[in-house]
């Protein structure tokens, strides 16, 4: 089952706005990825992170790895319309047996109002 | 360059019947993964293949297998279908080798429907 907490579920905010989303576990990971998924379609691959502290950009968006290697964050800032959209946060638990296996949390659903 | 493409797009089956689901990596990866998006659910790992090889296995049971081809393109087959098993199903792939795995870049998708 999901071993991933993301939060908030779900965000309205007005175009312009900036957007923070987090995802915890009590588990320790490798790497953590964050995705956005479009209706009817795969997830897109946003931004990786591969070691603890990591800071990555990608445009306006900006990721963190956190320290205890336990959580992350995604920033968007200055938002528009085509931010709409599911965003998902992934990783790899450390240990052998979580080897090619990302878990992915739940998700949080982003409405952007002109 | 081509992304991961997947075959059908949508699927309609009855309960009991058999699904066969298919993928093709983005050209020069090797490894290739399925997740089950459930409805309103983040993605479950299913199945790892590379080189030819299942490499690790989700929660789920044995009726749900699969296979990768020489050509890495690789197959989802899922027998004796019940209901509970409409869902999009995603297929990824990536490089091989540590480092690589965790990167991993999705399909479209095949939306499974099961009455």
């Amino acid at each position: 089952g999901q071993q991933l907490n993301q939060s908030p579920q779900s965000m309205f905010i007005q175009e312009g706005e900036d957007v923070s989303m987090n995802c915890t576990s009590s588990s320790i990971f490798n790497t953590w990825l964050w995705y956005k998924q479009d209706p009817g379609e795969g997830p897109v691959l946003l931004i990786a992170l591969y070691k603890a502290g990591e800071l990555t950009s990608n445009g306006r968006l900006t990721a963190q790895f956190g320290i205890t290697r336990k959580d992350s964050f995604l920033n968007i800032s200055a938002s528009i319309p085509s931010d709409v959209g599911i965003y998902f946060c992934a990783g790899r638990i450390a240990g052998g047996t979580s080897y090619g296996k990302l878990t992915f949390g739940q998700g949080t659903i982003l409405t952007v109002h002109p | 360059e081509a992304g991961v493409t997947q075959s059908p797009t949508h699927l309609i089956k009855t309960r009991g019947q058999q699904a066969t689901l298919r993928c093709s990596p983005i050209s020069g990866h090797t490894s290739v993964y399925w997740y089950q998006q459930a409805l309103g659910l983040g993605l479950q790992f299913l199945l790892w293949y590379d080189e030819g090889e299942e490499r690790n296995r989700g929660n789920f049971p044995p009726r749900f297998s699969g296979r990768q081809f020489p050509n890495y393109s690789s197959e989802l087959n899922v027998n004796a279908l019940e209901l509970e098993d409409s869902a999009l199903y995603l297929c990824a792939s990536s490089l091989a080798g540590a480092g690589h795995t965790d990167t991993q870049y999705f399909g479209p998708g095949t939306r499974l429907t099961v009455l």
